[in-house]
C-alpha cells in the first residue's frame, strides 16, 4: 500500500514569490492535514480537508491557503513568502482520528 | 484546549540502557494519543497510539506506553535502547469526543542520543 506523497521534496524560492505544494494521501483515506515544522515553533496545525471542505484551520495567516479535490489529493498554497515560512511542510492523511495519522517525508521549503 | 508537554527536550542513554520518554498532556475530552519519530530529513513514523482501549499500548520497534488518567501522562519506553534508537521523538494529542477538531497537538519533541 502506498504511503502519503509530497512534491516537491525541496523547494528554493525567493521572498515575495508564491508556493504550490502537492500532497498525495494513501488510497482510501478522505482526510488530509498539513503541519508547518519549525526549530523555533515545532510542529504546528495549518488546515484540515475532509471531502474536498476545510474542517479546521490553524492560526497561520490567509497567505497559507488550501484545497483538497475530488480524488483527496491536497494542496497547499503560500503566497507573498518571508523568511520565516522557511520550514519542512508535512502532511498526514487518515482514515479517522482513530486509526491515526500517516505523514508523507515532508517539503522543506527555503525562503531566500 | 488541548496541550502536551514533553519533559526533556534531550534525553542521553546508553545502548542497551531503559529509554524513557516524559509526556504529559492537558485535555477538556477523553484523548487519543499518539508517539511519532522523526529521523533527520524525513517525515513523521507513527510509532503506537491509545484510542481509549487498553491502557497499556505497545508499538512498533520495541516500545510501548502507558496511559494514565490519573497522571495526565503517556510516558514512552523501551527495555533496552539500541543505536538505531536515536532520533527524535514526539507525543501528541487529539479529540476523540466526536467533536471537531481533527487535529493534532505536539509535544516539542524529546531528542534522544544512544551511546555506544
Amino acid at each position: 500500500k502506498a504511503g502519503v506523497t509530497q512534491t516537491p521534496r525541496y523547494l528554493i524560492k525567493t521572498r515575495g514569490q508564491q508556493v504550490t505544494l502537492s500532497c498525495s494521501p494513501i488510497s482510501g483515506h478522505r482526510s488530509v492535514s498539513w503541519y508547518q515544522q519549525t526549530p523555533g515553533q515545532g510542529l504546528q496545525f495549518l488546515f484540515e480537508y475532509f471531502s474536498e471542505t476545510q474542517r479546521n484551520k490553524g492560526n497561520f495567516p490567509g497567505r497559507f491557503s488550501g484545497r483538497q479535490f475530488s480524488n483527496s489529493r491536497s494542496e497547499m498554497n503560500v503566497s507573498t513568502l518571508e523568511l520565516g515560512d522557511s520550514a519542512l511542510y508535512l502532511c498526514a492523511s487518515s482514515g479517522g482520528t482513530s486509526y491515526g495519522y500517516t505523514f508523507g517525508s515532508g517539503t522543506r521549503l527555503t525562503v531566500v | 484546549a488541548q496541550s502536551v508537554t514533553q519533559l526533556g527536550s534531550h534525553v542521553s542513554v546508553s545502548e542497551g540502557a531503559l529509554v524513557l520518554l516524559r509526556c504529559n498532556y492537558s485535555s477538556s475530552v477523553p484523548p487519543y494519543l499518539f508517539w511519532y519519530v522523526q529521523y533527520p530529513n524525513q517525515g513523521l513514523q507513527l510509532l503506537l497510539k491509545y484510542t481509549s482501549a487498553a491502557t497499556l499500548v505497545k508499538g512498533i520497534n520495541g516500545f510501548e506506553a502507558e496511559f494514565k488518567k490519573s497522571e495526565t501522562s503517556f510516558h514512552l519506553t523501551k527495555p533496552s535502547a539500541h543505536m538505531s534508537d536515536a532520533a527524535e521523538y514526539f507525543c501528541a494529542v487529539s479529540d476523540n469526543s466526536g467533536g471537531s477538531n481533527y487535529k493534532l497537538t505536539f509535544g516539542k519533541g524529546t531528542l534522544l542520543t544512544v551511546n555506544p
